[in-house]
């Protein structure tokens, strides 16, 4: 069964630094997103991203926050200078359309670390 | 402001049944899902009701009154396994671009021998 995949599964990092997480969307979804979850709470959207472009992104998504799809496959998330709040698990999803039930197939995430 | 309230714990014993409740506040509404998540794991996909009524689907229903801006998810026939978070998560609506979906606070549900 087709499923979304991420890398690392768990990325260390200094405050300050940028990060580049990864992910592969299943092949034939349109639509693609990133949401959070600090440990323990809820998970939070961040953005979602369609026909190239960012189409819904959230107050959390701001300018050190940026995505890209740099090829047919991979749907990145970069932090340009982390911070300690960033430490979080980030999630990629993506679904074939916004008919039906929505629903939106989660990846297992990447455990991001500021010290 | 939005928020989506759940109960933050629930136990019960196995081969019970559960009910999980959501109460929604958003700007807008199209839709409330359901989602469960394993400690360490990624959301996966319950539940969906875009209309008013129960939809079934094995030992999950989830129920939604769109007029009480209410929602709730009823697990059957718990099994240990069933032992997890279970958000509720809004779609405010309807665009070309996608929908992102608004999460709950979580219940972590608590299946005991």
């Amino acid at each position: 069964e087709p499923e979304v995949t991420q890398t690392p599964s768990h990325q260390v990092t200094q405050m300050g630094q940028e990060v580049i997480l990864r992910c592969v969307p299943i092949s034939n979804h349109l639509y693609f997103y990133w949401y959070r979850q600090i440990l323990g709470q809820k998970v939070e959207f961040l953005v979602s991203f369609y026909n190239n472009e960012i189409s819904e992104k959230s107050e959390i998504f701001d300018d050190q926050f940026s995505v890209e799809r740099p090829d047919g496959s991979n749907f990145t998330l970069k932090i340009r200078s982390t911070k300690l709040e960033d430490s979080a698990m980030y999630f990629c999803a993506s679904n074939r359309g916004t008919s039906g039930n929505n629903e939106q197939f989660f990846g297992p995430g990447t455990r991001l670390t500021v010290l | 402001g939005q928020s989506l309230e759940q109960p933050s714990e629930v136990t019960a014993v196995e081969g019970a049944i559960v009910q999980i409740n959501c109460t929604y506040q958003t700007s807008g509404f199209y839709g409330l899902s359901w989602y469960q998540q394993h400690d360490g794991g990624a959301p996966t996909f319950l539940s969906y009701n875009a209309l008013d009524g129960l939809e079934e689907t094995g030992r999950f229903s989830s129920f939604l009154s769109r007029s009480d801006s209410y929602g709730y998810l009823l697990l059957q026939e718990l099994q240990m396994k069933d032992s997890a978070s279970y958000f509720c998560a809004v779609r405010e609506g309807v665009t070309g671009g996608g929908n992102k979906l608004t999460f709950g606070t979580g219940t972590q549900l608590k299946v005991e021998l």
